[in-house]
């Protein structure tokens, strides 16, 4: 089964500022998509960005990019100045071409400081 | 205009009791996917149905049994509740390639 590591359980960020959430996947598949959702205290899971292995640009949206290193198997999201209602758990997913299952991340709770 | 939807949002029981949590999607999407959300945050696929089809069936204790009477639901019930199963339950459905998945509000169990 693939694994999705996010390995900063907490990350802080000061209003305004940029910070980086970071995602590895394990995969030897070459087509697959990777997601990042955040939850919000409100407990709803929404979608932030998507990216498909075989676009080689980087999605963005809005203050929310990825920087897809797919060599690497690294998927990190940035978000540019940092708003209070960006704080939120965020959780980086993985799906493979073929069939319907989706793979999640530990997820990483992130603080916004006024 | 609710996409995904979950009932009850929240539940209180006694151990060993029966609950059933509802799902229901109106994005006419053929996939439709239960997930349990620990204390921890940790999201765990258990279940997920293709057109009343099941295709996922992860390795969760057979009291929890999943139904899906059309493609536009999928519920859960569970048998003799036990302590451990307190967390929150998404419901979730997806369509095709890329489609993310759409989620509902969850469902807070608590089991006392």
């Amino acid at each position: 089964a693939q694994t999705v590591t996010q390995s900063q359980p907490e990350m802080s960020v000061q209003e305004a500022e940029t910070v980086t959430l970071s995602c590895t996947y394990d995969t030897s598949e070459s087509d697959y998509y990777l997601f990042w959702y955040k939850q919000p205290p409100s407990r709803q899971m929404i979608l932030v960005i998507r990216q498909e292995a075989y676009k080689q640009q980087n999605a963005t949206e809005n203050r929310f990019s990825v920087n897809f290193q797919k060599a690497a198997k690294s998927f990190s999201l940035k978000i540019s100045d940092s708003q209070l209602g960006d704080a939120a758990m965020y959780f980086c997913a993985y799906r493979r071409y073929t069939g319907n299952q989706f793979y999640f991340g530990t997820g990483t709770s992130l603080t916004v400081i006024p | 205009d609710t996409a995904v939807s979950q009932t009850p949002k929240y539940l209180v029981t006694q151990m060993g009791n029966d609950k059933s949590i509802k799902c229901e999607q109106n994005l006419g999407h053929d996939t439709m996917y239960w997930y349990k959300q620990d204390s921890k945050k940790f999201l765990k696929i258990m279940f997920s149905y293709n057109n009343k089809e099941l295709i996922i069936n992860e390795t969760v204790p057979n009291r929890f049994s999943p139904k899906s009477p059309d493609k536009a639901h999928l519920n859960l019930h569970i048998n003799s509740l036990e302590l451990g199963d307190s967390a929150v339950y998404f419901c979730a459905s997806s369509q095709g390639r890329p489609n993310e998945q759409f989620f509902g509000p969850g469902t807070r169990l608590t089991v006392l």
